[in-house]
């Protein structure tokens, strides 16, 4: 079964602009997370989106969006970029069973530079 | 903050066991404690996970103590690719705000 796949794997963009990264999980899987990774700050978890609906939400300003299609694809977009947000983006998937916790399955990730 | 404490790095040599410790001292009853590993800055790669059972799979042990309350990650013989950044959370959904300490940096000697 194939893994996570995150498009693209590198991006640099400049201040003031908007990106778009994308994340297909895993198939059958309908649960996508995503968190940023920094030096300074580490893992930070972004959201979560379950059918198209976010559940969960980390403490992100609002130029920080997301949304899940009814395929479980998922996108996350940043607008008006700052130098402060050039980071790994992670995206991970998981089953979601009733009950229990469920194992996340993180991609490759997005590194994004913003000059 | 992260509700898990790891020490910052540690050394093991090649082919011996690695013994990596977690305290989770104010888990609840209902919340797994799971183990990733990152190699790079690649993706965090899925270890092991348990509740109160000991675990084992191909890839390490899970030892969690009586009450919980802290928790050892074995690598049984240690090799270079198993070189990594460790993480230890704690989590009851898919969904929960999962919080990442900074784990222990593993180093594998030859």
């Amino acid at each position: 079964k194939a893994g996570v796949t995150q498009t693209p794997r590198y991006l640099i963009k400049t201040r003031g602009q908007q990106v778009t990264l994308s994340c297909s999980p895993i198939s059958g899987h309908r649960s996508v997370s995503w968190y940023q990774q920094t030096p300074g700050q580490g893992l930070q978890f972004l959201f979560e989106y379950f059918s198209e609906t976010q559940r969960n939400k980390g403490n992100f300003p609002g130029r920080f969006s997301g949304r899940q299609f009814s395929n479980s694809r998922s996108e996350m977009n940043v607008s008006t970029l700052e130098l402060g947000d050039s980071a790994l983006y992670l995206c991970a998937s998981s089953w979601e069973a009733a009950g229990g916790s469920e194992t996340q399955y993180f991609g490759p990730g997005t590194r994004l530079l913003v000059l | 903050d992260a509700k898990t404490t790891q020490p910052p790095s540690m050394d093991c040599a090649e082919g011996r066991a690695a013994n990596l410790p977690c305290n989770h001292s104010t888990i609840s009853g209902n919340e797994y404690v799971y183990w990733y590993r990152q190699i790079h800055s690649q993706g965090p790669q899925y270890i092991i996970h348990g509740l109160k059972n000991n675990e084992t799979n191909e890839m390490a042990s899970l030892i969690i103590t009586e009450d919980r309350k802290s928790s050892t990650l074995i690598l049984p013989h240690a090799t270079l690719r198993d070189t990594a950044v460790y993480y230890c959370i704690v989590m009851k959904t898919s969904y929960d705000k999962v919080i990442f300490g900074p784990g222990t940096s593993l180093s594998v000697i030859p």
